[in-house]
């Protein structure tokens, strides 16, 4: 069945320095989304990327969609500390139209300041 | 935007007895509403999907006799742990998406249940 992986599974850097998180699935994928869920909380969406190649901006945050459509990646230049958390890809699953995801491991980010 | 509330945050129940946890679209009609679990420091995983006036659907390894799902309204979806067991203690998390322009999913916050 259809797998997305997540890497790295947890990153401890020091406030300033910057961050990557990477998802890839066994399948070509219509989208992606992503989603932070802050320590204690819920997740909360950040974006959906659709085109091949795709790539997208919020403040220090880049997301990018592989040419292939089968891999992400999120990048945080100069993380602080709220930045904290554990960020998710979540990709459809099951026939079209459903609404479901299945989501990646996810990537518990930890800020030093 | 989209808020999703539900309730109660936190738990704690008895083994043997059942728990009911509400999820409720509070500006918007959803049609279909998701029902995740999460363990610490795992991933979600998706339970069942709710649908509005009819049966929900449940993802392979789950018990429907055991979560029971009611979705009597358009913003109303019920998810209750019949039967509890100290294994059926999680964090359970709804989430339900608004229909027109894409704005991702929201998830209410979530549901600490304890089965002691």
């Amino acid at each position: 069945g259809q797998q997305v992986m997540q890497i790295p599974q947890y990153q401890h850097v020091q406030e300033g320095e910057d961050f990557t998180t990477y998802c890839n699935s066994s399948t070509t994928l219509s989208n992606i989304q992503w989603y932070k869920q802050r320590p204690g909380g819920h997740p909360v969406f950040l974006i959906q990327l659709v085109k091949s190649g795709e790539v997208k901006k919020q403040k220090r945050l880049t997301f990018q969609f592989g040419e292939a459509k089968k891999n992400s990646s999120l990048h945080i230049t100069a993380t602080q500390t709220t930045d904290v958390g554990t960020y998710f890809c979540a990709v459809p699953w099951g026939s079209s139209n459903t609404g479901k995801l299945i989501f990646g491991q996810g990537t518990t980010l930890q800020v030093k300041p | 935007g989209a808020v999703v509330s539900q309730h109660p945050s936190r738990v704690i129940c008895k083994s043997g007895t059942s728990v009911k946890i509400e999820c409720r679209s509070l500006d918007f009609q959803a049609t279909t509403m998701f029902w995740y679990r999460q363990f610490p420091k795992k991933s979600l995983m998706l339970m069942a999907t709710s649908n509005e006036g009819s049966k929900a659907t449940y993802e392979q390894g789950v018990e429907k006799d055991k979560f029971l799902i009611n979705h009597a309204s358009l913003t109303l979806s019920t998810l209750t742990v019949t039967s509890a067991h100290p294994e059926d203690s999680s964090f359970y998390i709804c989430s339900a998406r608004e229909t027109g322009w894409f704005n991702g999913y929201t998830f209410g916050s979530g549901t600490r249940l304890t089965v002691v």
